[in-house]
């Protein structure tokens, strides 16, 4: 049973790069997908983008143009998400998802970045 | 962008029948997926492909779609089922996924 794994809380100063993990914890990618989602304080879920781990292959939302960087490392079955020129308004908490058919089966458990000076 | 509409906020006793709408431009034309969150925790899939429910999800709770609008039903309503609900669809024309604004369930 596949179980997706986050890497723990961050502090980042605004202006500078984070960069999330989440490990495929039992189980490798295979075929899925993997998506990140992020929550900001009270707010809705918001999808960021997803890639295709055994194909390398990326897409994300059009608010993150050119700062979000997606990749992952198959032998080691973990996705990266960075973001870089960060701001206060990306303080939230960031999921990775698993992407099946369309719709997200399983979910890391949360990391949470908070961008201050 | 395409925006998935969903009352703020659901109230209902225990007992009772809770539904949740979520709707959109031709949403009929879409599959949908519901989440229940509950605070401090990650989502959890309820139902997906509009009607369908993943193992271990109670009977309680089903899906359907009707013109615009997709609705999340939760019967008989426990205490546990206190929570904010997301619908979501995949948006083919952008190649997003989108979720909806969200309903806290509040169990009276």
């Amino acid at each position: 049973q596949v179980q997706l794994v986050q890497s723990g809380a961050e502090v980042s100063k605004p202006g500078s790069s984070v960069k999330v993990s989440c490990k495929a914890s039992g189980g490798t990618f295979s075929t899925f997908t993997i998506n990140w989602v992020r929550q900001a304080p009270g707010q809705g879920l918001e999808w960021m983008g997803r890639i295709i781990p055994i194909l390398g292959m990326t897409n994300h939302a059009q608010s993150f143009q050119g700062r979000i960087t997606l990749t992952a490392d198959k032998s080691t079955s973990t996705a990266y998400m960075e973001l870089s020129s960060l701001r206060s308004e990306d303080t939230a908490l960031y999921f990775c998802a698993r992407g099946f058919n369309d719709y997200f089966d399983k979910w890391g458990q949360g990391t949470l970045v908070t961008v201050s000076s | 962008s395409y925006v998935l509409t969903q009352p703020p906020s659901v109230s209902v006793a225990p007992g009772k029948t809770a539904m949740i709408t979520c709707g959109g431009n031709n949403i009929g034309t879409k599959i949908v997926h519901w989440y229940q969150q509950k605070p401090g925790q990650a989502p959890v899939l309820v139902v997906y492909d509009d009607t369908d429910r993943p193992a271990g999800i109670p009977e309680r709770f089903s899906g359907s779609k009707s013109g615009n609008t997709a609705t999340l039903t939760i019967s008989r309503v426990e205490a546990g089922d206190e929570a904010e609900y997301y619908c979501q669809v995949w948006e083919t024309g952008s190649a997003h996924y989108v979720f909806g604004t969200g309903t806290k369930v509040t169990v009276l």
